[in-house]
Formats: structure tokens, C-alpha cells, sequence
């Protein structure tokens, strides 16, 4: 039971370049998120999902996509990157959407230059 | 908006004692708060949930409580050991389902 696996784990771009982000949760869990962590801040919900085939916008979704086609996965990708995406980037899924624990991966370092 | 404080300072505990460590918020009371645990370079890990309803909740050494006239937790770890060093996030249920509040955390050291 491996949990919630995301890769890579470290990866550097250049400024322009796309790339995505693999979260993969064998739970068998409904809900799903990515998040963003920076230096002095609480963790930032980028976008979430629901179930399969649903996702939905979070805090600050601008410059990221995402995708669940399957109920065990949720990427996100970067379309055109810019430095302000550095950052580490931790998916997390749950039972349910409310008064639910999350189990987070082990997060992406993502620098942008 | 809501938004949630917890000591950005680093808090030396002595093994041994309690490290007690706060997080306030400003806006409406949640209807719940959770704490994680942070190691460097790893996901944060559920440690507790409380609920509006609930004043205290025990788990082995942890206790955690929430006043909601104060707009505070406490996050209360006992006889603390080195292996107790992390960061701890508390974390607060939105004013939306699914999405929780998270606080910057505040990063524990425990000396022997």
C-alpha cells in the first residue's frame, strides 16, 4: 500500500516550458488536490477533484491544468512555466471532501529559471 | 477572509517537557481544525481533528484544543523527545466544502 506517489520528485524548467506532474493514490480515494508550498506561507489549494472525471478551480489556479481521467489519478500540468511557479508542489487525496484527513505525497520541487 | 497565525519563530523545547504551540484564527469559527506534522523535504501527516463541538481531543502524547471565543488552538505535545522535531501546520476547514485554511507552521526543536 503505497499511499499517494507523486513524480518526478525534483525537476528544473525553463522559463516556457510545459511539464506535468503525476499524482497517483491507491486508497481507492474520491478527492483529490494539488497544492503548492512556499517559503513562509500555508499550503495553496491549486485545483481539486471530486471523482473522476470532475475538477474544479482553487485558490490560485491561473498558469496550472489539471486532469483526472482516472479515479486513482490527478496530474497537473504547466502549460508555459514562469519563475513565479517555483515552488513545492504536494498532491493529497481523502475519503471525502469534508472533515476528512488528507494523505499527502512527498511532494515535487519544481524551480523555474 | 479567514486567515490563520501560527508563530513563524522556531520553539526550543527541552526533552522532556510540553511543547505547546498556538494557532489563531481571525474570521468565523470552523467547523473543524486539523494538525499535520511536517518533516523536511516529506508531505505533511494527519495527526488530529477537532471538532466546533469538541473543546480537547487526546491521542497518546498529543492533545489539541479549541476555543472558539478565543479563535485559538493549542497543540499540546507531552514529555516531547528529539524525535518530536518537525513543523506542525494546523489546518481549518473553509467556508467551502473541500477546501481547508492552512497556517505557515511553526517548526518544533526538541534538544536533549
Amino acid at each position: 500500500n503505497a499511499g499517494v506517489t507523486q513524480t518526478p520528485k525534483f525537476r528544473v524548467l525553463k522559463t516556457g516550458q510545459s511539464m506535468t506532474l503525476l499524482c497517483a493514490q491507491d486508497m481507492n480515494h474520491e478527492y483529490m488536490y494539488w497544492y503548492r508550498q512556499d517559503p513562509g506561507m500555508g499550503l495553496r489549494l491549486i485545483h481539486y477533484s471530486v471523482g473522476e472525471g470532475t475538477t474544479a478551480k482553487g485558490e490560485v489556479p491561473d498558469g496550472y491544468n489539471v486532469s483526472r481521467l482516472k479515479k486513482q489519478n490527478f496530474l497537473l500540468g504547466l502549460e508555459s512555466a514562469a519563475p513565479s511557479q517555483t515552488s513545492v508542489y504536494f498532491c493529497a487525496s481523502s475519503i471525502d471532501g469534508y472533515n476528512e484527513k488528507l494523505f499527502f505525497g512527498s511532494g515535487t520541487q519544481l524551480s523555474v529559471l | 477572509s479567514q486567515k490563520i497565525e501560527q508563530n513563524s519563530e522556531a520553539l526550543n523545547i527541552q526533552e522532556g517537557k510540553t511543547a505547546t504551540l498556538t494557532c489563531n484564527y481571525t474570521n468565523y469559527s470552523p467547523a473543524y481544525l486539523q494538525w499535520y506534522r511536517q518533516d523536511p523535504g516529506r508531505g505533511p501527516v494527519f495527526l488530529l481533528l477537532i471538532r466546533e463541538n469538541e473543546k480537547e481531543k487526546r491521542k497518546e502524547r498529543l492533545k489539541v484544543t479549541f476555543d472558539t471565543t478565543l479563535k485559538q488552538s493549542l497543540f499540546h505535545i507531552t514529555a516531547s523527545q528529539p524525535a518530536d522535531s518537525a513543523t506542525y501546520l494546523c489546518a481549518l476547514a473553509g467556508d467551502s466544502n473541500y477546501q481547508l485554511i492552512w497556517g505557515a507552521g511553526t517548526k518544533l526543536i526538541i534538544k536533549p
